[in-house]
């Protein structure tokens, strides 16, 4: 049973580039969520999709961030023009359906390096 | 919104001596209250969680009390051993609702002395 899969597990980015980040939910999860984690800081909420659907994106910067999670694929974590203060771990987690009857699984996150 | 808070932010204790992480919600309709375990350079995962109708949960030398009333909930880690070690995040949702967004904690970095 493969858990939540997130690549790449290490970023390297210059300032003004873009990062992808992509997310694989465990088997039989529909459900996915995105959350920032600062050096020396807790987990920050980001986003929660559905399959084709944003549910809530109240904690995504209004600007450079996007996300989604189509019918076929991962979901993908997309910042654009990346600068310094966007390094950090970025987890994702997945539950079988909304988070009102199931608990997060995360993944491993990926860290993402702004140079 | 549901707002966590959490104490201490460092926590030191001698190997084989317990640690006790204190969380308060200020949401009365959160239901679920789970802690996450992050060692470094992992994701977190779930070692234990209670719902609000439990006051006392355990597991081995974890356990996890609610206070509803007081809106606290505390984890409590007995025989602490070095692999103990990690960063420890409460969570405080509303497991009844069809969704309800998972605010965390900002984290307790526990360090058990060999």
């Amino acid at each position: 049973n493969a858990g939540v899969m997130q690549n790449p597990r290490h970023l390297v980015r210059r300032r003004g580039q873009e990062a992808r980040l992509r997310c694989s939910p465990m088997k039989g999860h529909s459900h996915v969520y995105w959350y920032r984690q600062l050096p020396e800081e807790g987990l920050k909420f980001m986003v929660y999709l559905q399959k084709e659907n944003i549910i809530d994106e109240s904690g995504m910067p209004k600007e450079r961030f996007s996300a989604e999670f189509p019918k076929e694929g991962p979901s993908i974590l997309r910042i654009q023009q990346v600068v310094r203060g966007d390094s950090a771990a970025y987890f994702c987690a997945s539950s079988r359906g909304a988070t009102g009857a199931n608990v997060l699984t995360f993944g491993a996150g990926s860290r993402l390096t702004v140079l | 919104g549901e707002n966590v808070e959490q104490h201490p932010s460092t926590l030191s204790v001698q190997e084989g001596d317990s640690a006790v992480i204190k969380c308060t919600y200020s949401d009365s309709a959160s239901n679920y209250f789970p802690w996450y375990k992050q060692e470094l350079g992992k994701g977190p995962q779930l070692i234990i969680d209670i719902r609000s109708n439990v006051g006392e949960k355990k597991d081995q030398r974890i356990a996890v009390t609610l206070n509803k009333t007081a809106k606290h909930f505390s984890l409590h880690i007995t025989e602490t051993q070095p692999e103990d070690s990690a960063v420890y995040f409460c969570a405080a949702y509303n497991a009844k609702t069809s969704y309800d967004k998972v605010i965390f904690g900002p984290g307790t970095s526990l360090s058990v002395i060999p």
